[in-house]
């Protein structure tokens, strides 16, 4: 596709229950990215895959979080008994390489409600 | 700890004329630096980064100016447009094993009044 998609765009989801958050890069694109944004704040990092290189997982706020990608194509984000805290827009985007200078492109979010 | 912050959460500027947001970085390695906007609703968009060997970039109706000295960087919108409204996000990241691991700030909101 001609841009980071990602599914699904809205998700409400009852509190304990384990959901599944998917990222499509950008054809090509080796480095995948993770981000958190809370309503009315700025992005956490979460995750990052380049490539084979392990994936550095140093945002994961805990273990109920994981995230895997197959190669260098889709990416799932599992949040697992899933916390009122949870509640926020996950964003994943992509880019060429991990060398500092390539553009990052985001993807629209997907939107998380914990009820 | 390190930290990337915005002086101002809201900025409202009259159509036409210019903005400028402005963000205050505390990592001196910080070495890549960019501005995204962010539309209600959407992801954030590319719109300027600039290196930390530079001082000064520009593109179009937008320029980005970085002052290593006192670690702040600052964004100028060039006559204000209505499509202009929505949130600006700086984000810093370091080149010696940080990859593309962007820290954002907070963001600012940007209104532009008719």
């Amino acid at each position: 596709g001609a841009g980071v998609s990602q599914s699904p765009s809205n998700k409400v989801t009852e509190k304990g229950k384990d959901v599944e958050l998917r990222c499509d890069p950008i054809s090509g694109h080796t480095a995948l990215y993770w981000y958190r944004q809370r309503l009315g704040q700025g992005l956490e990092f979460l995750i990052y895959f380049q490539g084979n290189s392990a994936p550095d997982k140093s945002g994961l706020p805990s273990d109920r979080f994981s995230a895997e990608r197959t190669g260098e194509s889709v990416s799932t984000l599992t949040i697992q008994r899933t916390q009122q805290e949870d509640s926020a827009v996950y964003l994943c985007a992509s880019s060429l390489a991990w060398i500092s200078g390539n553009t990052i492109y985001f993807g629209e979010g997907s939107w998380l409600t914990v009820v | 700890g390190e930290s990337v912050g915005l002086h101002l959460p809201t900025l409202s500027v009259q159509e036409g004329d210019n903005s400028i947001i402005n963000c205050a970085y505390s990592n001196s390695a910080s070495d890549y630096f960019i501005w995204y906007k962010q539309e209600s609703g959407k992801g954030p968009q590319f719109i300027i980064d600039i290196r930390s060997n530079m001082d000064k970039r520009q593109g179009q109706r937008v320029t980005v100016l970085l002052n290593k000295t006192v670690k702040h960087l600052s964004l100028q919108i060039a006559a204000t447009q209505p499509g202009d409204s929505a949130v600006y996000f700086c984000a810093e990241t370091r080149v010696t094993g940080g990859g593309n691991k962007l820290t954002f700030g907070t963001g600012t909101q940007l209104k532009v009044e008719l």
